[in-house]
């Protein structure tokens, strides 16, 4: 079982329409959660960082965080064409340390 | 904040020649930054941890005589490709921390004919 679990996708939604990208993991000694969008041939850019349980929101991102069922999400708003990319979910112990990340998810938005 | 950079942005070499990539920490400190590389449409590969002033940390099966790091200064780590043979082809990046979390570079597409 691998430690992080995400759905590769591809997933394909229409503009506007409010996106939910989801990992689980085994370790629950985690403790840092992170999301990065990877743009095609760039490197990963972090998105939302949270610490521990509980909901982030940074304009039309929102990072949530069940620590009891070992469950992460990232929702999406409004999505835009803009969104389309890849998004890691990752995690760790310390935050700043070794991170775990999951397989990605491709995502694109539809005009 | 919390720029990293990297350079080249590309390169192509000959097999059988080194190729030093440079990882930067342009606005901030780094004690610790980490090597990945990534193959097309898939995730992240973690190759070795570098820590200034110390000998880096390598990932389970990866060579650390063919890829080596160098972190001799809190803004500054390099991985140089030894030997490089075809299948090194591969896109690289690195990370640096910043308080609790991890910065990534652009990354460099390195192509061995």
């Amino acid at each position: 079982q691998k430690e992080v679990e995400q759905d590769p996708g591809p997933l394909s939604v229409p503009e506007g329409a409010i996106v939910s990208l989801n990992c689980t993991y085994s370790n629950s000694a985690f403790q840092y959660f992170m999301w990065y969008r990877q743009y095609s041939r760039k490197g990963p850019e972090l998105l939302m960082y949270t610490y521990s349980s509980g909901n982030k929101e940074d304009g039309r991102f929102t990072a949530q965080v069940d620590k009891s069922s070992k469950y992460i999400s990232l929702f999406i708003r409004d999505s835009q064409p803009s969104d389309s990319a890849t998004y890691l979910c990752a995690t760790g112990i310390q935050g700043a340390q070794k991170l775990v990340f999951g397989q990605g998810t491709r995502l694109t938005i539809n005009p | 904040g919390a720029v990293v950079s990297q350079h080249p942005s590309w390169v192509i070499c000959k097999s059988g020649t080194s190729v030093k990539i440079e990882c930067r920490s342009l606005d901030f400190q780094a004690t610790t930054m980490f090597w990945y590389r990534q193959f097309p449409k898939q995730s992240l590969m973690l190759m070795a941890t570098s820590n200034e002033g110390s000998k880096a940390t390598y990932e389970q099966g990866v060579e650390k005589d063919k890829f080596l790091i160098n972190h001799a200064s809190l803004t500054l780590s390099t991985l140089t490709v030894t030997s490089a043979h075809p299948e090194d082809s591969s896109f690289y990046i690195c990370s640096a921390n910043n308080a609790d979390t991890q910065y990534f570079g652009p990354g460099t597409r390195l192509t061995v004919l």
